[in-house]
C-alpha cells in the first residue's frame, strides 16, 4: 500500500536550536501534505496544509515563524520548529493524500523533546 | 467546535467478541469517512475508510457502516483480538483537504 515516510522518528534538542522534520510520500505524489500535532492521550490537531509549490497555510493560532513549512517537490514536506522551547516538546505526525486511490495516509510520527 | 464525534472514549472487550465504535458528525459536505489505528509511540494506521455513495464496506475483521440521512457512521471489529489493542480514531473530511478527527477510542481486549 501507499507509504508516507517521516524522519527522524524522534529527536531530543536543547532549547533555542532548531529541529527539522521530513516527511515522504515513497509511492504517489502528493500536492498537499498535512501537519499535525498530537499531545498525549489526545486527537489530532491540526497545525498546517502545506502545498507544494506555495505557502503553507496555517491553522488559528499556529505560529508560522516558529514551524515552518517547506514543501518544494510532489515527494516531499519539511516542518521546521524554530528556536525550539520545551512547551513545543510533542508528537509531530504528517499526512499526506494519494490522489489516485483517494486515502489518507500518515507518517509514522515524530517524538520530539526540547530540553 | 468538534467536527466528529466518538463514542465511547473506552471500551474493554473479550477476546472474540465483537467491538463497535461510533462516530457522528454534522458537516454534510464530508465525503471520506477513515478510519485509523494507533499504537503508543507510532503514527495513525489507516484500516478502512468509505464514501457516502456506500452503507458499509468490510476488510476482513472491520466492517464500517455507514448512515448518511442519520450522519452516523460505526466501525465493527469482528472476532476482536488481544492484538487489537490500541486507539482508534474516526475521521472525517471532504477529498483533498484536511481531516477532521473524533477524540479517540481507547479499545482493550481482554484474553
Amino acid at each position: 500500500g501507499a507509504v508516507v515516510s517521516q524522519h527522524p522518528s524522534w529527536v531530543i534538542c536543547k532549547s533555542g536550536t532548531s529541529v527539522k522534520i521530513e516527511c515522504r510520500s515513497l509511492d504517489f505524489q502528493a500536492t498537499t501534505m498535512f501537519w499535525y500535532r498530537q499531545f498525549p492521550k489526545q486527537s489530532l490537531m491540526l497545525m498546517a496544509t502545506s502545498n507544494e509549490g506555495s505557502k503553507a497555510t496555517y491553522e488559528q493560532g499556529v505560529e508560522k515563524d516558529k514551524f515552518l513549512i517547506n514543501h518544494a517537490s510532489l515527494t516531499l514536506s519539511t516542518l521546521t520548529v524554530t528556536s525550539a522551547h520545551p512547551e513545543d516538546s510533542s508528537f509531530y505526525i504528517c499526512s499526506a493524500r494519494d490522489p489516485l486511490r483517494g486515502e489518507a495516509f500518515f507518517g509514522q510520527g515524530t517524538r520530539l523533546t526540547v530540553v | 467546535q468538534q467536527q466528529v464525534k466518538q463514542s465511547p472514549q473506552s471500551l474493554i472487550v473479550q477476546k472474540g467478541g465483537i467491538s463497535i465504535i461510533n462516530c457522528a458528525y454534522e458537516n454534510t459536505a464530508f465525503d471520506y469517512f477513515p478510519w485509523y489505528q494507533q499504537f503508543p509511540g507510532k503514527g495513525p494506521a489507516l484500516l478502512i475508510a468509505i464514501r457516502p455513495d456506500v452503507s458499509e464496506k468490510k476488510e476482513g475483521r472491520f466492517t464500517i457502516s455507514f448512515n448518511k440521512s442519520a450522519k452516523q457512521f460505526s466501525l465493527h471489529i469482528m472476532d476482536s483480538q488481544p492484538g487489537d489493542s490500541a486507539t482508534y480514531f474516526c475521521a472525517a473530511g471532504v477529498s483533498g483537504y484536511a481531516l477532521n478527527f473524533g477524540k479517540g477510542t481507547s479499545l482493550l481486549v481482554t484474553p
